[in-house]
């Protein structure tokens, strides 16, 4: 079964509005918990969450991890056509000093004009 | 459903060896490929992309020679890191993808190569 689910699947929303994607997992025992924004190639990393609780900002993106509830959510604020791309989750587990990986199928934003 | 697995998980080799790692989509078919790299930093660095029957597209700065792909059937792709050295240990990872317009990428766990 999937140990990260992310929702929605897909999403397409106006300029200007705001977007919460939603990433639960089921592992609880992971060293962080990334986020990634995939467009045409390789995945742009946006942030490393390790810390429940404490919100990480850049811009009009921002993400918080609950350990609690095993969930996290990545918000974009604003949202402009250049948003348009798929939003990953990613789980990093232990094991060595790069760890597992354990992706999420991704949340496609699209931002229309 | 969409499960791709990568094997072996963690590889350890002498430098001058080739190592052989497997992409696979296991319930289903996979047209297209891709090969990434995972640097300390977290970034993802996409190395080629294998469009099955045909040859790979390498991202510039990748050695084909040194990197062989071969993407032979829709369920399956290899790398082959050739004559590796120490500096080729890494985090490998695949994606598949399949027909259509959908974007979505699904990832493969990942497979650890440290050349001693």
């Amino acid at each position: 079964e999937d140990k990260v689910v992310q929702s929605p699947l897909s999403l397409v929303v106006h300029e200007g509005d705001t977007v919460t994607l939603n990433c639960s997992y089921e592992v609880t025992n992971f060293r962080s918990l990334l986020w990634y924004k995939q467009e045409k190639k390789a995945p742009t990393f946006l942030f490393m969450l390790t810390s429940s609780g404490i919100e990480k900002k850049s811009g009009r993106l921002s993400s918080i991890l609950d350990k609690k509830e095993l969930f996290s959510i990545l918000n974009i604020t604003a949202t402009q056509t250049g948003d348009s791309a798929v939003y990953l989750c990613v789980l990093r587990g232990y094991g060595g000093s790069q760890g597992n990986l354990i992706f999420g199928k991704g949340t496609k934003l699209s931002v229309k004009p | 459903g969409a499960v791709v697995s990568q094997h072996p998980s963690w590889v350890i080799c002498k430098s001058g060896t080739s190592v052989k790692i497997e992409c696979r989509s296991l319930d289903f078919q996979a047209t297209t490929m891709f090969w990434y790299r995972q640097f300390p930093k977290q970034s993802l660095m996409l190395m080629a992309t294998s469009n099955e029957g045909s040859k790979a597209t390498y991202e510039q700065g990748v050695e084909k020679d040194k990197f062989l792909i071969n993407h032979a059937s829709l369920t399956l792709s290899t790398l082959t890191v050739t004559s590796a050295h120490p500096e080729d240990s890494s985090f490998y990872i695949c994606s598949a993808k399949t027909s259509g317009s959908s974007d979505t990428q699904y990832f493969g766990p990942g497979t650890r190569l440290t050349v001693l």
